[in-house]
């Protein structure tokens, strides 16, 4: 079965440093996001991506935060200065349509701040 | 706005006996879908069940079943015959008719299932 996968798996970065998170979403799916975990807390929406632009961002996806397909088949998500908070699980997920399709996770990327 | 609340932050269950994660939810959307994930604690998301606002029946998809009641605005998921594997935090999930996509979680349910 056709799977999202995420790279790398563990990130350690240092604060102010700029981090870029991998995803390959699956090939015929139309809509792509991104979602953060803090440990064991609740899944947080970040940004969906459809037709090559940002259809929704949440208060969390600040100027700090930008997403990419360059490629037409990488997705990448972009923290340019990062700080200790932003220590979480970071999970892509595609979906083929936006309303019975359920969303694919990847096993996401934990990303450390020191 | 769509708003997901679980209420029970963590429930135990002996195998092999049916367990109900609660799942009550909010929304102006008059249409929209409901959607389980399974954590485990490997991390991983797994998709376990959808329904939709305008489904007739329960969705059922082997050992899970939601009952949906729309009226009351819940979801809650039905675990039934629970094993040992099914031991994970259990996520609810909304999607709204005039969302471009995007889930929207509750706070999660663990769940511990006992031999």
């Amino acid at each position: 079965e056709p799977e999202v996968t995420q790279t790398p798996s563990h990130q350690v970065t240092q604060m102010g440093q700029e981090v870029i998170l991998r995803c390959v979403p699956i090939s015929n799916h139309l809509y792509f996001y991104w979602y953060r975990q803090i440990l064991g807390q609740k899944v947080e929406f970040l940004v969906s991506f459809y037709n090559n632009e940002i259809s929704e961002k949440s208060e969390i996806f600040d100027d700090q935060f930008s997403v990419e397909r360059p490629d037409g088949s990488n997705f990448t998500l972009k923290i340019r200065s990062t700080k200790l908070e932003d220590s979480a699980m970071y999970f892509c997920a595609s979906s083929f349509d936006r309303g019975s399709s359920p969303l694919h996770f990847g096993n996401g990327t934990r990303l450390t701040v020191t | 706005a769509q708003k997901i609340t679980q209420t029970q932050p963590g429930m135990f269950v002996q195998e092999k006996e049916a367990v109900t994660l609660d799942c009550t939810y909010d929304t102006s959307d008059p249409s929209y879908g409901l959607f389980w994930y399974k954590q485990p604690s490997s991390g991983e998301m797994i998709f376990l069940i959808y329904q939709g606002s305008y489904d007739q029946q329960n969705a059922t998809e082997g050992r899970y079943s939601l009952n949906f009641q729309k009226a009351r605005k819940s979801a809650n998921l039905v675990i039934s015959a629970s094993q040992l594997g099914d031991s994970a935090m259990y996520f609810c999930a909304m999607r709204g008719g005039t969302s471009y996509g995007k889930l929207t979680f509750g706070q999660g349910t663990i769940l511990t299932v006992h031999p």
